[in-house]
């Protein structure tokens, strides 16, 4: 059975403050891992990250892909309170189970001013 | 404007009466996918469909039913819900080949369903 595990649950920080989420999986035949970001309503898509792309960035956001201890972190700089989301972490994977996605349980992000 | 769209938004129902959550897309997505969202387990796949009369279940498909006769729509039938079905749900859809390059999915706004 696929599996996918964030951690810490929750975080609580303020404004200016650098945190780290990380999200560890164990699946069969990994083909991608993704964030998102989920404020009141859907799900948006922050990052894909594969065994050719181990690393992505954009503006305070960053995130790296470490396939030898199959997990990734997402590190947020510098935060502001619109960062205050659940912030999930999924797998996709390949072969015949091919447009199959496990989620993680999500990190609740609070960012106090 | 680009979107998904899911109906109903909200639902109170009881035990044992058949609904269905429709959920349509004019992005023409190949991909298309169901997922519930229950507090401290994250979101779960239901059901996803790589293209039209293509479908296959995700982790937690008991209870659930899907059907893709069109591209653009993805209909999820609750044939006997049950108060464990209770929760929040989403239908998303992906250029699957997009996909596998951006990995975006587009998720609708999200149905509560509430089973008493």
């Amino acid at each position: 059975e696929d599996k996918v595990v964030q951690s810490p649950l929750s975080l609580v920080v303020h404004e200016g403050d650098t945190v780290t989420l990380n999200c560890s999986y164990e699946v069969t035949n990994f083909r991608s891992l993704l964030w998102y970001k989920q404020e009141k309503k859907a799900p948006t898509f922050l990052f894909m990250l594969t065994s050719s792309g181990i690393e992505k960035k954009s503006g305070r956001l960053s995130s790296i892909l470490d396939k030898k201890e199959l997990s990734s972190i997402l590190n947020i700089t510098a935060t502001q309170t619109g960062d205050s989301a659940i912030y999930l972490c999924a797998v996709a994977v390949g072969g015949t189970s091919y447009g199959k996605l496990t989620f993680g349980q999500g990190t609740i992000l609070t960012v106090h001013p | 404007e680009a979107q998904v769209t899911q109906n109903p938004r909200y639902l109170i129902t009881v035990t044992g009466k058949k609904l269905t959550v429709t959920c349509s897309q004019n992005m023409n997505h190949e991909y298309m996918s169901w997922y519930r969202q229950d507090p401290g387990l994250g979101l779960r796949q239901i059901y996803y469909s790589m293209n039209v009369e293509v479908t296959d279940k995700g982790d937690v498909p008991e209870g659930y039913k899907v059907s893709r006769k069109e591209k653009r729509n993805f209909p999820l039938i609750l044939e006997s819900p049950s108060p464990n079905q209770t929760s929040l749900y989403f239908c998303a859809s992906s250029l699957w080949g997009s996909a596998v390059r951006t990995g975006e999915l587009f998720f609708g706004e999200g149905s509560r369903l509430t089973v008493l």
